[in-house]
């Protein structure tokens, strides 16, 4: 079983549309994350949940919306689509604040 | 802030040879944690080792080890006996808690180093 998975896997759309990511965790973590990894294989945080309460949420367009309806999801919806959002997106969670994540396979997102 | 430095871009080794990957990291921090996190071409990140700061004992996994020097602030990864699965980017990453917004463990990774294993 899928420890960390979301959906979809590729996701190809164009400018100006609003798109969601999903993701569900079955591990019974306390925390979930959405991480950007640009096209230099960079990841950077972009937003953290615990118990489906935002607690880190980095310097990030406001287009960029996270919705946690229960503490094994945090999906993540983006408005008005620019190239720049052209980037693999991955989800993660953690049993703790300070425990080792676990990624899902990543969504990878080509705006047009 | 804190940062994560990977100084080695890309590197590669022999089938069977050892390897080590470099790791710096920058804090003032005294209470963290460490990671080795390996993603292949199927992009999936999978954690390869962990090592608590407060611990002084290298973290050790099969053929996976670390060497932490807490002072010097470095922690490299060290592959024995390399496989072409380990044929992959290797992120080092740095977990302490972020005083921002409602303050939490935030993760911190370094550039990544590319890591070719020739048969």
């Amino acid at each position: 079983d899928t420890a960390v998975s979301q959906t979809p896997k590729y996701l190809v759309t164009q400018m100006g549309n609003d798109k969601s990511i999903k993701c569900e965790q079955n591990l019974g973590h306390d925390t979930m994350y959405w991480y950007k990894q640009d096209s230099k294989k960079f990841l950077k945080i972009m937003f953290s949940y615990n118990n489906k309460e935002l607690i880190i949420n980095e310097t990030v367009p406001n287009r960029f919306s996270p919705k946690s309806p229960d503490k094994a999801h945090l999906n993540l919806h983006i408005n008005s689509l620019e190239l720049g959002d052209s980037a693999v997106y991955f989800c993660a969670s953690s049993r703790t604040y300070n425990s080792p994540l676990h990624f899902g396979n990543g969504t990878r997102l080509t705006v047009t | 802030a804190q940062t994560v430095t990977q100084s080695q871009p890309e590197m590669s080794v022999q089938e069977a040879e050892t390897v080590t990957l470099s790791c710096t990291y920058d804090t003032s921090e005294n209470n963290y944690y460490l990671f080795w996190y390996k993603q292949p071409p199927s992009r999936q990140m999978i954690l390869v080792i962990r090592q608590e700061a407060y611990k002084q004992q290298n973290a050790t996994e099969n053929r996976f080890s670390v060497n932490f020097q807490k002072a010097a602030k470095s922690f490299s990864l060290k592959i024995s006996d390399s496989q072409l699965g380990d044929t992959a980017m290797y992120f080092c990453a740095f977990m302490a808690f972020s005083y921002s917004g409602a303050g939490s463990y935030q993760l911190t990774f370094g550039k990544g180093t590319k890591l070719s294993v020739i048969p």
